[in-house]
């Protein structure tokens, strides 16, 4: 299995208050993405980022942001938390951007906001 | 945009039953096309992919076709187990995106 942790898996938050999730990979991919999961919708991309500091928004990006001071991590923020924002959040990883370099994926962060 | 349709479930199924997961596209040039499964509590996996026009991919039993004729890339399997009950994602890549689409998903259960 690729090498990526999430975390925290689980946290129950109010809303108003700042949220940050961590993805972590130990395979040196210069690729990282964060996706939102959340019935009927399938996954939503939020943002990815193409190397260290470099990021890009993705189709769902209002209420996040992201920053990637390092390889091996990328965190995603919530700034002021939403009931909107309940989901569960995965993060993935790739080589580069070519489909000969398929998106491996976390296990995901179950996120409730209260 | 680039779009996938998956059918919708969910699809529940008895062991050794015929499976077909409905997966069409709309996308400009020639995109590679991907299945991915979703265990209940885990993260997405590859299951298997094409990247061309008549590639079959195939893995663990499962296969899809890359149809360009009708733009469809269904997913299969001769005689489903227990073990394959889980949420399936079809996706495409387009050749210089960073980006994965995805379909909504479709849940299988398949029952003893």
């Amino acid at each position: 299995d690729a090498g990526i942790t999430q975390s925290p898996r689980h946290k129950v938050t109010e809303t108003g208050t700042p949220v940050t999730l961590r993805c972590h990979q130990t395979e040196n991919h210069r690729y990282m993405y964060w996706y939102r999961q959340d019935p009927g919708h399938g996954l939503r991309l939020i943002h990815y980022s193409y190397g260290v500091k470099d990021t890009d928004k993705g189709e769902v990006s209002d209420g996040y942001s992201v920053s990637r001071s390092k390889t091996e991590d990328f965190l995603l923020t919530l700034e002021s938390a939403t009931s909107s924002q309940t989901s569960v959040y995965f993060c993935a990883i790739s080589g580069d951007s070519s489909s000969n370099q398929p998106q491996h994926f976390g296990d995901g962060t179950r996120l409730s906001i209260l | 945009g680039d779009s996938v349709t998956q059918m919708e479930g969910p699809v529940t199924l008895s062991e050794e039953a015929f499976l077909t997961i409905n997966c069409t596209y709309t996308a400009t040039g020639y995109p590679s096309l991907f299945w991915y499964v979703q265990y209940p509590g885990e993260g997405l996996q590859l299951l298997l992919k094409a990247t061309k026009a008549d590639d079959k991919g195939s893995n663990k039993g499962f296969e899809a076709t890359y149809r360009k004729e009708t733009t469809s890339f269904h997913l299969e399997k001769g005689s489903v187990q227990v073990s394959d009950s889980a949420v399936y994602f079809c996706a495409l890549h387009q050749g210089g995106s960073e980006k994965l689409v995805f379909g909504k998903g479709t849940k299988l259960t398949v029952n003893p």
